[in-house]
């Protein structure tokens, strides 16, 4: 069964630094990884999606890379913003009829210090 | 587009009562998703559907759970008879196809007293 973990649960920054979440997942076999960010009280929106081909997807100030056989995800986030603080959840999708099946961590919690 | 729309926003009931969330996907979009979050669990996947079919049920806690897609652009998740225990954000997600990105509506915050 496959679980997804992200370590911190909460992280706390000053305003400018660089930093790095992490999710790592038990069963390698994904079909891909996808971000998601969550503010208070919202739904999800989302950030990056790699699939299992790639290494690494960009947008903007954030950088996702994948090591499937690691079974690792890292988001890093350059320059950090007060806006960047959020909920980040990281979730896995496997083969098959399991495609539609996000599984999902539980998220880092950051807050962004001005 | 409006992005993935759902109703209510908030549901507070008494144990025992049917409960009815509401949501409409992203126009287009073929799969449509059903998850709760708590903050014991985490965000699990409920159901989800392709077309207006079910195709993975496992999620759905029990019987009192159910999920119906009529048409493309409506779906209902009811819980009968609801408990305490079922309080938590439900949200709708959609995407063009089971693997895409998924959209998220911006949940039901359920409360059963």
């Amino acid at each position: 069964k496959q679980e997804v973990t992200q370590i911190p649960a909460a992280l706390s920054v000053p305003e400018g630094e660089n930093l790095v979440l992490n999710c790592s997942f038990t069963d390698s076999a994904i079909y891909n990884l996808q971000w998601f960010r969550q503010d208070p009280g919202k739904g999800l929106t989302s950030l990056l999606l790699i699939q299992s081909s790639q290494r690494e997807q960009t947008s903007g100030r954030l950088n996702a890379s994948l090591d499937k056989s690691s079974g690792r995800s890292t988001l890093y986030i350059a320059a950090s913003q007060p806006g960047d603080s959020a909920t980040y959840l990281c979730a896995v999708r496997g083969y098959g009829g399991s495609q539609g099946n996000l599984i999902f961590g539980k998220g880092t919690k950051l807050s962004v210090k001005p | 587009d409006a992005g993935v729309i759902q109703s209510p926003r908030h549901e507070v009931t008494e144990m025992g009562q049917e409960v009815t969330l509401r949501c409409k996907p992203i126009s287009g979009h073929n799969s449509l998703f059903w998850y709760r979050q708590t903050m014991m669990r985490g965000l699990e996947l409920l159901i989800y559907f392709n077309n207006n079919v079910p195709i993975d049920d496992s999620g759905m806690p029990e019987d009192r759970f159910s999920a119906k897609m009529p048409n493309a652009s409506f779906s209902t998740l009811k819980i009968q008879p609801s408990e305490p225990r079922d309080s938590a954000v439900y949200f709708c997600a959609s995407s063009l196809n089971s693997a895409d990105t998924q959209y998220f509506g911006p949940g039901t915050r359920l409360t059963v007293l």
